[in-house]
């Protein structure tokens, strides 16, 4: 059975500094997404990384994914206050089924 | 367009009333999920319709049953419900199951069970 894990699952920073939040995943996937929801809100898609050493970056944000040790990291660059909001990683569970399997999320809290 | 619109935004129900949750997308999408989720916790998939076909149920109690009627339309009715079941209820869509298709999230009802 897949797991995805994620952590930290809460984080408090200042605005400024540089963290990354890991994902990692127990079985073999090439397909991963990072998502973000603010509290009392929908998912939105952040990142869709779909290969070996895949690499994106948005803003603030760069994810990357690496498959053979079946880890992705969301690295913060510069955190702002605007980035406070609750990330999840998610794996494809199975081919072509569209089952993702959720880590738990983090919470980043940016203090001013 | 990338929006997957639900109705209603809110829903309070007793445990012996029938209602239903709707969820349309007009991306010409041929998967549609529901999700349910819980407070401080990542959504639990449901169900899986792909062209219009159930593809998966994850185990769900019979007292929630989705419908696809078409291809930008998806339902979930809902009856005799329990309070645990008081939940935010994502709907997402995505060009196909599998491969390398987002799926993009509704902004959810929110279901309380009294």
């Amino acid at each position: 059975e897949l797991k995805v894990e994620q952590n930290p699952l809460f984080l408090s920073m200042q605005e400024g500094k540089n963290y990354t939040i890991y994902c990692n995943y127990s079985t073999t996937s090439d397909r991963l997404y990072w998502y973000r929801q603010d509290p009392g809100k929908s998912l939105e898609s952040l990142f869709v990384l779909l290969s070996n050493g895949a690499v994106k970056q948005e803003g603030r944000l760069m994810a990357s994914l690496d498959t053979k040790a079946r880890l992705s990291t969301l690295h913060i660059t510069a955190a702002v206050h605007d980035l406070s909001a609750t990330y999840f990683c998610a794996v494809d569970g199975s081919s072509n089924t569209g089952k993702l399997i959720f880590g738990q999320g983090t919470t980043l809290q940016v203090k001013p | 367009d990338t929006e997957v619109t639900q109705t209603p935004k809110h829903l309070v129900m007793g445990m012996t009333n029938k209602k239903s949750l709707k969820c349309e997308q007009h991306m010409g999408h041929r998967a549609m999920y529901w999700y349910k989720q819980k407070a401080k916790k990542p959504p639990e998939l449901m169900f899986v319709y792909s062209y219009e076909k159930l593809s998966i149920n994850e185990s769900v109690p019979s007292r929630f049953s989705p419908e696809c009627p078409n291809s930008s339309l998806l339902n979930l009715h809902l009856h005799a419900l329990q309070p645990e079941d008081s939940a935010l209820y994502l709907c997402a869509s995505s060009q196909a199951t599998g491969g390398s298709y987002e799926q993009y999230f509704g902004p959810g009802t929110r279901l309380t069970v009294t």
